[in-house]
């Protein structure tokens, strides 16, 4: 079955520091990727996406660009702040015949320190 | 437009009582999914429900069970608690839309604590 597999984490980070965090995934076709990002006390919302290869999906100065040789879907920013400590959620979208079942990874932390 | 809510926001239990959380997803949305987030186990996928048929569920006992009405709301019972079920339950909704189109919308989830 689909799979996503995200790097192990807290990851912490003094701000304005440059942030990889690193997602590969597992699937029989051509998924859509996703990123989610959930802040404290919240549930999980949507921060970018890439619905086809070679697509870079961007959003609040994150970017994520879907590579299918690597089958990777790294999350990218320049220079964190404070303001971006959040559990980061990669996922996976496919399917067929109308229904496209949606994979997450397990998450995760990002820590910046001022 | 209403977002995704779920109720109660905070549970207490004890061990080998029962509890039932309920999910109104956004007004349209005909897809509701579960999840159990805990700081080991991250994001874990209980069961999908489209149209008050279970689509889709993860690997998770038997005393775990849900439904889904036919407004689309959806509730989730867990019988028989165990220490290990404290964590965070999220709902997420969507319209089952085509390819590249499926976003998930979460509510704020529930928090059970299992004494």
């Amino acid at each position: 079955g689909n799979s996503v597999t995200q790097m192990e984490g807290p990851v912490t980070l003094s701000e304005e520091a440059f942030l990889t965090i690193n997602c590969t995934y597992t699937a029989t076709g051509y998924p859509s990727l996703f990123w989610y990002v959930q802040y404290p006390g919240e549930g999980l919302q949507l921060l970018l996406k890439a619905t086809k290869a070679d697509d870079k999906g961007s959003n609040k100065g994150f970017e994520a660009t879907y590579r299918k040789e690597t089958t990777s879907f790294h999350l990218e920013k320049g220079s964190v702040q404070v303001s971006d400590s959040a559990v980061y959620f990669c996922a996976l979208e496919e399917g067929s015949g109308g229904y496209q079942k949606v994979t997450f990874g397990t998450g995760t932390k990002l820590q910046v320190i001022p | 437009k209403a977002g995704v809510t779920q109720t109660p926001r905070y549970l207490i239990k004890t061990r080998g009582q029962q509890v039932t959380l309920s999910c109104s997803p956004i007004s349209g949305h005909r897809s509701v999914s579960w999840y159990q987030q805990t700081p080991g186990q991250g994001l874990q996928f209980l069961f999908e429900y489209f149209s008050e048929t279970q689509r889709n569920k993860g690997n998770f006992p038997g005393r775990f069970s849900g439904r889904q009405f036919s407004n689309s709301r959806s509730e989730m019972n867990v019988s028989t608690l165990e220490l290990g079920d404290s964590a965070l339950y999220l709902c997420a909704s969507s319209l089952s839309a085509p390819r590249g189109r499926n976003i998930q919308y979460f509510g704020a989830g529930t928090r059970l604590s299992v004494l």
